[in-house]
């Protein structure tokens, strides 16, 4: 089954330190892979994507993730958090077969960065 | 999302109510979808359409009914709204080819 795991339910670093937000994946070919971004009462908002190429892909707000085939993984990370970074986070993966194109995400994870 | 525009923005409703939940957007775009958002669970997938002719149902569709009335405009319906259908729903598009979705800000339904 196409799957998308985010094993944390919340991330809480300090200000100026470097965070990572963990996904893993589970798909039938080659993974497209996205990060969108929550704030409160706001819709989402697309961080960044990896299709193909450099395994770094670097995306809006100076974030970054970081694609791994072997892990099945794409980590979001920052070198340096914001305490405005605080918010909800959802990665994603391109659905293959009957539903081509549709995203499967995960289940969110609340980042948390206190001054 | 200023490109994609969901009314109402928050409804409350009681049980056995229909509902309508209206989604627009001006990317010109052909796919569209309609997801709902509960606490710990992400999203959920309820229906999709990849052109004004094809609709078709997603990971939880019972309960539920759409309409593409146009290529910038696809509603959900709830026939009867029921009180587990309390939810944050969003209308999304784009998609095609690996390319982003965009997604609108929302609507906060509330069924007592």
């Amino acid at each position: 089954a196409q799957s998308v795991a985010q094993p944390e339910d919340q991330v809480n670093v300090a200000e100026g330190n470097p965070l990572t937000v963990k996904c893993t994946y589970s798909v039938s070919g080659n993974p497209y892979l996205f990060w969108y971004v929550q704030y409160p009462n706001r819709g989402l908002q697309f961080l960044l994507k990896y299709i193909t190429g450099d395994n770094l892909v670097k995306g809006s707000y100076g974030f970054e993730a970081e694609f791994n085939k072997s892990q099945t993984s794409f980590h979001l990370k920052k070198p340096s958090a914001l305490v405005s970074d605080s918010a909800l986070y959802f990665c994603a993966v391109r659905a293959y077969g009957g539903s081509q194109g549709n995203l499967i995400f995960g289940k969110g994870t609340k980042l948390s960065v206190k001054p | 999302d200023a490109d994609v525009t969901q009314t109402p923005r928050n409804r409350i409703t009681k049980t056995g109510k229909r509902i309508m939940l209206e989604c627009s957007q001006t990317k010109g775009h052909d796919r569209m979808y309609w997801y709902r958002q509960d606490p710990g669970l992400g999203l959920r997938l309820i229906y999709y359409s990849f052109d004004v002719k094809d609709i078709n149902k997603g990971e939880i569709s019972d309960g539920y009914s759409v309409s593409r009335q146009a290529q910038a405009k696809f509603s959900l319906s709830l026939e009867s709204a029921i009180p587990n259908q309390t939810a944050l729903y969003f209308c999304a598009t784009g998609g095609k080819q690996g390319n982003e979705q965009f997604f609108g800000p929302g609507t906060r339904l509330t069924v007592l």
